[in-house]
């Protein structure tokens, strides 16, 4: 089992619909990081967060540590979403180095 | 300026040739990272550097070779590479290794071993 788990690996939208991107971790971390990946691209950071929320613009992360679960909400999708939705952690197994989950894949369509 | 930046954006080389990937970043972080990254999978770590000196190394093959030349700058020296590095090579920074700090991803340099 990977210690980090993402659901669901692939998400179909229509524009302006509500996204919820789910992360489950089974690690002790010190912090969790949402990335986005467009095609062919580099990775951007969006979020990293060690507890509660956080939001910007349309973008809202929350996390609950004593469940290790942590959430990635788009509001009002775009086209523009379309991308690999990454979620990492900062483990102390690991040296607090990046330990990543398997990405979501999210197609957004006008 | 919160950029990192990575030269060439692409690279085809053979398995002979001796070519190397640049990194530089200008945020006064003190740690920097290589990353392979697969086609549709997650980025895998490759060498750390914390402090201009080599902290982890993931057990890659030698025919990768890494550099720090000073605070700013991270190379990646490539020799008889085999088809299967072909990739995405990903450089990172961020402020310290040891902390919760946020990671700043450069756009990758796509390559190609023929």
């Amino acid at each position: 089992k990977n210690e980090v788990e993402q659901s669901p690996q692939n998400l179909t939208a229509q524009e302006g619909e509500f996204i919820t991107i789910n992360c489950s971790y089974s690690v002790g971390i010190s912090a969790l990081h949402w990335l986005q990946q467009h095609p062919g691209g580099g990775i951007v950071s969006l979020f990293m967060l060690s507890s509660g929320k956080k939001k910007h613009g349309r973008l809202i992360a929350t996390i609950n540590i004593q469940e290790k679960h942590s959430s990635l909400h788009i509001t009002a999708s775009h086209p523009r979403d379309s991308a690999v939705y990454i979620c990492a952690v900062r483990s102390y197994n690991a040296g607090n180095m990046l330990t990543f989950g398997g990405g979501t894949r999210l197609m957004v369509k006008p | 300026d919160t950029e990192v930046t990575q030269t060439p954006k692409h690279l085809v080389m053979g398995m002979t040739n001796k070519k190397s990937l640049k990194c530089e970043q200008h945020m006064g972080h003190r740690a920097m990272y290589w990353y392979k990254q697969k086609a549709k999978k997650p980025p895998e770590l490759m060498f750390v550097y914390s402090y201009e000196k080599l902290s982890i190394n993931e057990s890659v093959p030698s025919r990768f070779s890494p550099e720090c030349p000073n605070s700013s700058l991270l190379n990646l020296h490539l020799h008889a590479l085999q088809p299967e590095d072909s990739a995405l090579y990903l450089c990172a920074s961020s402020q310290d290794a040891g902390g919760a700090y946020e990671q700043y991803f450069g756009p990758g340099t796509r390559l190609t071993v023929t």
